[in-house]
Parts: C-alpha cells; structure tokens; sequence
C-alpha cells in the first residue's frame, strides 16, 4: 500500500507570492492534517480535514488555508509569502477522525522564501 | 494549553546500549500518545501507538509505557544500532487528530 505522497518535494517563492502543496493520502484514509515544522517553532498543527469539511485549525493567519476534495486529497494555500513562512510542511493521513487514531506522515515540502 | 517536554534534548551512546526516551506533559486530559522517529530532512515515521487506555506498547525492540497520572510517556531502545540515530518525537491528542508534539530528542548511536 503506497504511503502519503506530497507534491512538491521543494519550492522556492519570493515574498508576496502565493504557494499551494498537495497531499495524497493512505488509499482508504479520509483525515488529512497538515503541520509546519521550523528549527525555532517545532511541529506545529495547522488544520485537520475530514470528508471535505474542516474539523480543526491551528492558531496560524488567515493567510494559510486549505481545502479537501472528495478523493480526499488535500490542498494548502499560503498567501502573500513571508520570509517566516520558509519551513518543511508536512502532511499526515488517518482512516477516520475522532480518538485513537494513528497517523501516517508524508516526506514533506522543503518551502523557502526569498 | 498543552506542554510537551521531551528530555534529554541530545542524546549520545556507544552502540549495544540500552536507552530510554522521555515525554512530560502537563494536560493528562489526553486520547493517546503517538512515538515518532524523524531522520533529517526527512518526515515522520511512525513508531508506535499508546491509546488511552493502554499502558505500554512494544515492537520489535522498543517499548513505550504511558502513565497519564503522572504526565509522562518513556520510550526504551534495547540494543541501540547505528540505525537508529535520528530525532525521536513523542506526540499526543487531546481528541480529534489534532497532534501536540513534544521539542524531541536528537539521538545519536556511535559505533
């Protein structure tokens, strides 16, 4: 069974512009969560979404969103790049939401803004 | 809000040790408690999964113990193998899927 895939592996943007990241998930799976990792900050949660509809945000701008399709893969978009928003984004898979669940983490996107 | 501590922050021994990982967090309102590997560069491979109502879990040659009384998870490596250096991250849910992640401990095994 193939893992979570992300595309693409590395990006790199200037300030101001716009990036979107893709995530598929674990066949079968229907939750996708999406996490920034940087050195100062650690692994932080962005958002959680399950059956298209987000269940969960992080405290992050109003500047990253996302969205679910009914494949469930997984779209982020960040607006209006900042030189802070240089990090490894990764994405991670489970069969359901809820309790209990183990979840399955993608290789991630390397983002660095110039 | 939830604070996850992982100790210690860099961890060096010879190969053949046996090792044990900790996890401290403040909220023992939690679901369960997932233990991470992280190689550089690299994303999460999961290692194991403590539910709430288990106490310890083991593969291979780990084993991770939870004990949500106390706000501590140890994850123990028998026979460490240069393989097994990366970054162990502990993480937990307070429902939903929604992951706290512990500062993690760099570990790295010499020959």
């Amino acid at each position: 069974k193939a893992g979570v895939t992300q595309t693409p592996r590395y990006l790199i943007k200037t300030r101001g512009q716009q990036v979107t990241l893709s995530c598929s998930p674990i066949s079968g799976h229907r939750s996708v969560s999406w996490y920034q990792q940087t050195p100062g900050q650690g692994l932080q949660f962005l958002f959680e979404y399950f059956s298209e509809t987000q269940r969960n945000k992080g405290n992050f701008p109003g500047r990253f969103s996302g969205r679910q399709f009914s494949n469930s893969r997984s779209e982020m978009n960040v607006s209006t790049l900042e030189l802070g928003d240089s990090a490894l984004y990764l994405c991670a898979s489970s069969f359901r939401t809820g309790v209990n669940n183990e979840q399955f983490f993608g290789p991630g996107t390397r983002l660095t803004v110039l | 809000k939830q604070e996850v501590t992982q100790i210690p922050a860099a961890l060096s021994v010879p190969e053949g040790e046996n090792l044990v990982l900790n996890c401290s967090f403040t909220d023992s309102a939690i679901y369960n408690l997932q233990w991470f590997r992280q190689d550089p560069g690299k994303g999460l491979t999961s290692l194991l999964l403590i539910q709430s109502s288990q106490r310890e879990q083991t593969s291979g040659r780990l084993n991770a113990s939870l004990d949500k009384s106390s706000g501590r998870s140890t994850l123990y490596i028998a026979a460490s193998q240069p393989g097994d250096s990366a970054t162990y991250l502990c993480a937990l849910t307070g429902g939903g899927n929604k992951l706290t992640f512990g500062t993690g401990t760099q570990l790295k095994v010499e020959l």
